[in-house]
């Protein structure tokens, strides 16, 4: 199985901050990693996928960068609705698809 | 607009079981794979089964491959999971969601059904 490692797994920052998650893969993946979003009692919502592609309707303040092991996600400035938990996602191979453990952005 | 609806959580007993479906609406269900996620209260996210959009190919975590089972009736656009002898550490809020056409990606998810195993 293909371990996701985030980090950190959480970060404080304030509203207009440059925030810039990790996501490393304990094998290559290409560029098969998604980034989520999650709010507390919502479900997950897609942002990036295949490593650096914006999804539709996305902001695009969110980007994605990296690929093989490691990835960044980065927040150019961070708006009030950004406050959430942030998980990537290997694609490469199945069984099993895996998560990363989570990062949590949290307010300053 | 896309829409996906869980049903059938709520409580069982360890060993029970438990099917829970998933109703889909706006777009074409059997062009897609389907996925179930779960997550554990306070936990992070977990895959745990994909189906093809014919439902001749299905995958499992190896945390439940032998206790459930996917599968889907593409009549009536919907997905389901039937979970056999659960156990305690079953216990999430699972989600379906739907594949980014091919690539494994959850472009769109539901709002979950909690599953709660306890004695």
């Amino acid at each position: 199985d293909i371990q996701m490692t985030q980090s950190p797994s959480s970060v404080s920052a304030s509203v207009g901050d440059r925030v810039t998650i990790t996501c490393r893969a304990s094998q290559g993946i290409s560029s098969w990693l998604a980034w989520y979003q999650q709010k507390p009692g919502k479900a997950p919502k897609l942002l990036i996928y295949a490593a650096s592609s914006l999804q539709s309707g996305v902001p695009s303040r969110f980007s994605g960068s990296g690929s093989g092991t490691d990835f960044t996600l980065t927040i150019s400035s961070l708006q009030p609705e950004d406050f959430a938990t942030y998980y990537c996602q290997q694609a490469n191979s199945f069984p099993p698809l895996t998560f990363g453990g989570g990062t949590k952005v949290e307010i300053k | 607009e896309v829409q996906l609806v869980e049903s059938g959580g709520g409580v069982v007993q360890p060993g029970g079981s438990l099917r829970l479906s998933c109703a889909a609406s706006g777009f074409t269900f059997d062009d897609y794979a389907m996925h179930w996620v779960r997550q554990a209260p306070g936990k992070g996210l977990e895959w745990v089964s994909l189906i093809s959009g014919d439902g001749g190919s299905t995958y499992y975590a190896d945390s439940v491959k032998g206790r459930f089972t996917i599968s889907r009736d593409n009549s009536k656009n919907s997905l389901y999971l039937q979970m056999n002898s659960l156990r305690t550490e079953d216990t999430a809020l699972y989600y379906c969601a739907k594949d980014k056409t091919g690539t494994s990606y959850f472009d769109y998810w539901g709002q979950g059904t909690l599953v709660t195993v306890s004695s």
